[in-house]
C-alpha cells in the first residue's frame, strides 16, 4: 500500500539553530509533496507545495526538498524562533487521486 | 466568509445518538473534503465532493457514515448511531480544484466530537 512516514517522535531544537523534519514515502511516486503545519486545536495550514521536477523550494525561513530517488522530502526552518513549535505535515495525492497525510512531526523550538 | 467554517466547534454526546456536523467552504471552492483525526493520529480521509457528487466514498468507516453536500457548497457529515470510537476531531477542507489540481487545501478548525 501506498504509505506516506513522518518522524513520530518530537524534535526538540535550540532558537536559532535549523530544523529538519522528514518525510518518506513508499510504494508510489507522487507528483508533488504538500507541507502543513498544525498548532493546538487547530485546521492544518499549507506551507508549501513541491512538484516532482523540482528540486528545492524556498519560501522565506522554509526550504523544502523532494529527492525521488530516496523518496524523500526534507523540511526546513532556518533560525528557528519558538513561535515555530508546531505539528508538521507532509501530503501528497496517491494514484486514487486521494490526499494521503502523514501523522506529522511534533517540532519544539527550545528558548 | 473569509475561510472555511465548521460547526459546532465542541459537540458531547450519548452513545447511540446521531450527530451532523457542518462545513462551510470557502466560496467558489468546488472541491469539498472530510477527515478524522483521532489523538495522536494523523489526518483520515473519509470523503470528498466535486460540486454536489461524492467521486471517492471509499474512506468512509462504516455505513453509519454519510456525508452530503448541497448548492456545491456547504456540507454536512452524519454519524449515525454514535460509537465511542467515533470520538475523534473531524476536519473539513475545501479547494478550487480537486485533488489533481495541485492546489493546496483551506482547513477549517475542526468540530471535537466526544462520545458518552
Amino acid at each position: 500500500s501506498q504509505k506516506i512516514e513522518q518522524n513520530s517522535e518530537a524534535l526538540n531544537i535550540q532558537e536559532g539553530k535549523t530544523a529538519t523534519l522528514t518525510c518518506n514515502y513508499t510504494n508510489y511516486s507522487p507528483a508533488y509533496l504538500q507541507w502543513y503545519r498544525q498548532d493546538p486545536g487547530r485546521g492544518p495550514v499549507f506551507l508549501l507545495l513541491i512538484r516532482e521536477n523540482e528540486k528545492e523550494k524556498r519560501k522565506e525561513r522554509l526550504k523544502v526538498t523532494f529527492d525521488t530517488t530516496l523518496k524523500q522530502s526534507l523540511f526546513h526552518i532556518t533560525a528557528s524562533q519558538p513561535a515555530d513549535s508546531a505539528t508538521y505535515l507532509c501530503a501528497h495525492m496517491n494514484r486514487d487521486d486521494k490526499i494521503i497525510f502523514g501523522k506529522g512531526t511534533r517540532l519544539h523550538i527550545l528558548p | 466568509g473569509a475561510g472555511v467554517s465548521q460547526s459546532p466547534s465542541n459537540k458531547v454526546t450519548e452513545k447511540g445518538k446521531d450527530v451532523e456536523l457542518r462545513c462551510d467552504p470557502i466560496s467558489g471552492h468546488t472541491a469539498l473534503y472530510w477527515y478524522r483525526q483521532s489523538l495522536g493520529q494523523g489526518l483520515e480521509f473519509l470523503i470528498y465532493f466535486q460540486g454536489n457528487s461524492a467521486p471517492d466514498k471509499s474512506g468512509l468507516p462504516s455505513d453509519r457514515f454519510s456525508a452530503e453536500r448541497t448548492g456545491g457548497s456547504v456540507s454536512t457529515l452524519t454519524i449515525q448511531r454514535t460509537q465511542q470510537e467515533d470520538s475523534a476531531v473531524y476536519l473539513c477542507a475545501s479547494t478550487q480544484g480537486g485533488p489533481s489540481s495541485n492546489q493546496p487545501q483551506h482547513f477549517g478548525d475542526g468540530t471535537r466530537l466526544s462520545i458518552l
